[in-house]
C-alpha cells in the first residue's frame, strides 16, 4: 500500500481482556517494527521483524505480549490479559531491505489502546 | 547495543530564533542518523537524515551536523515558526542492522 496501515485506530478494552493490533507495512518493506509510546513519553522499542522472523524481541515487556508476522506482510501484536499500564499508543513502522541505501522508517498512525 | 542520548528534553524559543538539539551515540558502527518530528497526536515523520560519510546536511531552515570522532550529531532549526512546535527524536542506525535506536525526544515550543 501507499503507507503503513494500522488497525484499529482506537481500542478501548476492559482489564483482563486480550487485544490484537494489526499492522500492514508498505509493500516491499522487509523489516517491520513495533513501538509503544505512553502519553508524553518517547518511543519504546518492542520487537523487530525481518521477513517473518524476529531477530530482536528484547523490548517485549512481559510474556503477555507476543507478535507474529506473515511473510513480509501483515503483523499482529497480541496483548493478553491487558493491564491498565498497557494503555498507550502502539506504533508500527516498516523499512525497505538493506542494500537499497535507505534506512528510514515509515510509521503508521498508531493504535491508541485504553485499558479500563 | 546502541545507546542514544538526547538533550535538552524541552526547549522553548521565541519565534524567529534558532533551536539546537544535540544527541550522542555509543556505537561507532552506526552510520545513519535520521531525525523525526512528531506533532501532537500524529505519527513521527522523517524530516532529515545524515550519513556517516557526510559532516553536514541542510534542507531549507533545518540542518544536521555530525561529528564522528566525538559521536555527536545535532539538529539546527533557524528562523523558527510556530509550526515547528513538536517533539523531535534523533536516532542512530548501525551499519548492516536495520533497527533504529531513538533518543528520548525533545519537546520544542516556539512562542509567537
Amino acid at each position: 500500500g501507499a503507507g503503513v496501515s494500522q488497525s484499529p485506530s482506537n481500542k478501548v478494552t476492559e482489564k483482563g481482556k486480550d487485544v490484537e493490533l494489526r499492522c500492514d507495512p508498505i509493500s516491499g518493506h522487509t523489516a517491520l517494527y513495533w513501538y509503544r509510546q505512553r502519553l508524553g513519553q518517547g518511543l519504546e522499542f518492542l520487537i523487530y521483524f525481518q521477513g517473518n522472523s524476529a531477530p530482536d524481541k528484547s523490548g517485549l515487556p512481559s510474556d503477555r505480549f507476543s507478535a507474529e508476522r506473515t511473510g513480509e506482510s501483515v503483523s499482529t501484536l497480541t496483548i493478553q490479559r491487558t493491564q491498565q499500564e498497557d494503555s498507550a499508543v502502539y506504533l508500527c513502522a516498516s523499512s525497505p531491505p538493506t542494500g537499497t541505501g535507505w534506512y528510514g522508517y515509515t510509521f503508521g498512525s498508531g493504535t491508541r489502546l485504553t485499558v479500563v | 547495543g546502541e545507546n542514544v542520548e538526547q538533550h535538552p528534553s524541552t526547549l522553548s524559543v521565541q519565534e524567529g530564533d534558532s533551536a539546537v538539539i544535540k544527541c550522542t551515540y555509543s556505537d561507532s558502527a552506526s552510520n545513519y542518523f535520521p531525525w523525526y518530528k512528531q506533532e501532537l497526536g500524529k505519527r513521527p515523520q522523517l524530516i532529515i537524515d545524515i550519513r556517516s560519510n557526510v559532516g553536514e546536511k541542510k534542507d531549507q531552515r533545518i540542518a544536521v551536523t555530525l561529528n564522528k570522532t566525538a559521536k555527536h550529531f545535532s539538529l539546527h532549526i533557524t528562523e523558527t515558526q510556530p509550526e515547528d512546535s513538536a517533539v523531535y527524536f534523533c536516532a542512530a542506525v548501525r551499519r548492516g542492522y536495520q533497527k533504529v535506536t531513538f533518543g528520548i525526544g525533545t519537546k520544542l515550543q516556539v512562542i509567537p
